[in-house]
């Protein structure tokens, strides 16, 4: 099956700073999306981006299909970014939503 | 809108029983699916389902069932529990049977089988 890759595992920030997650896939995808996983459990999704690039607020994403790897921009980092971000992806154009996810990058942002 | 709901949100149970954790919707949403997450990783796709009636296997099938009755519900089911099958369950679901629709989770099931 496909392999998902973030980098890096973990990430300590202070408040303000910014930052890039990476994500490396395997094979090619029709599916990728990011979430967020805050520190109660629960998981949003950030953004749906097989190709191209998104923004909503200090979040952006962009991925570059064509070299499988795909980048999550946190800028002007709050503490409430804190939590694991995980990037999971589609193979092939298939029924639904069957995502492989990565192991997920950790996040702690200091006041 | 409440979204994906599951229930409960913390079981224990010893090796050998059996329990259904429950899942619903009220988006409409075609799509549903269970994972699990274990410490320190990323969510494993246990089983899914494209529509009412509809159901396929995942990544890790073994010793979970499923069915759809309901386009809101998707019940999983522990027959016999292992503690190996000691995990944080989700329970997602997304609008259509296309691919590329956005996932929502339910907000989890902390199982510990002893």
């Amino acid at each position: 099956g496909i392999q998902v890759e973030q980098s890096p595992p973990d990430l300590i920030l202070q408040e303000g700073a910014n930052s890039t997650l990476r994500c490396n896939f395997s094979d090619s995808v029709n599916n990728l999306q990011w979430f967020h996983q805050n520190p109660w459990g629960q998981l949003i999704n950030l953004f749906y981006i097989p190709s191209g690039t998104k923004q909503n607020g200090r979040l952006s994403a962009t991925t570059v299909a064509t070299e499988r790897y795909s980048l999550l921009y946190i800028s002007s980092s709050q503490t409430t970014d804190s939590g694991v971000y995980f990037c999971a992806v589609e193979m092939v154009k298939a029924a639904g939503n069957k995502l492989t996810f990565g192991g997920g990058t950790r996040v702690l942002v200091k006041p | 809108n409440a979204g994906v709901t599951q229930t409960p949100k913390f079981q224990v149970l010893k090796t050998g029983q059996s329990m259904t954790l429950q899942c619903a919707q009220d988006m409409n949403h075609e799509y549903m699916s269970w994972y699990r997450q274990d410490p320190g990783m990323g969510l494993r796709l246990i089983h899914y389902s494209v529509g009412a009636g509809i159901t396929d296997q995942g990544e890790v099938p073994n010793g979970y069932n499923v069915s759809r009755s309901t386009t809101e519900d998707f019940p999983l089911r522990l027959l016999s529990a292992a503690p190996s099958q000691t995990s944080v369950y989700f329970c997602a679901s997304s609008y259509s049977r296309g691919a590329g629709e956005k996932l929502f989770f339910g907000s989890g099931t902390q199982l510990s089988v002893l």
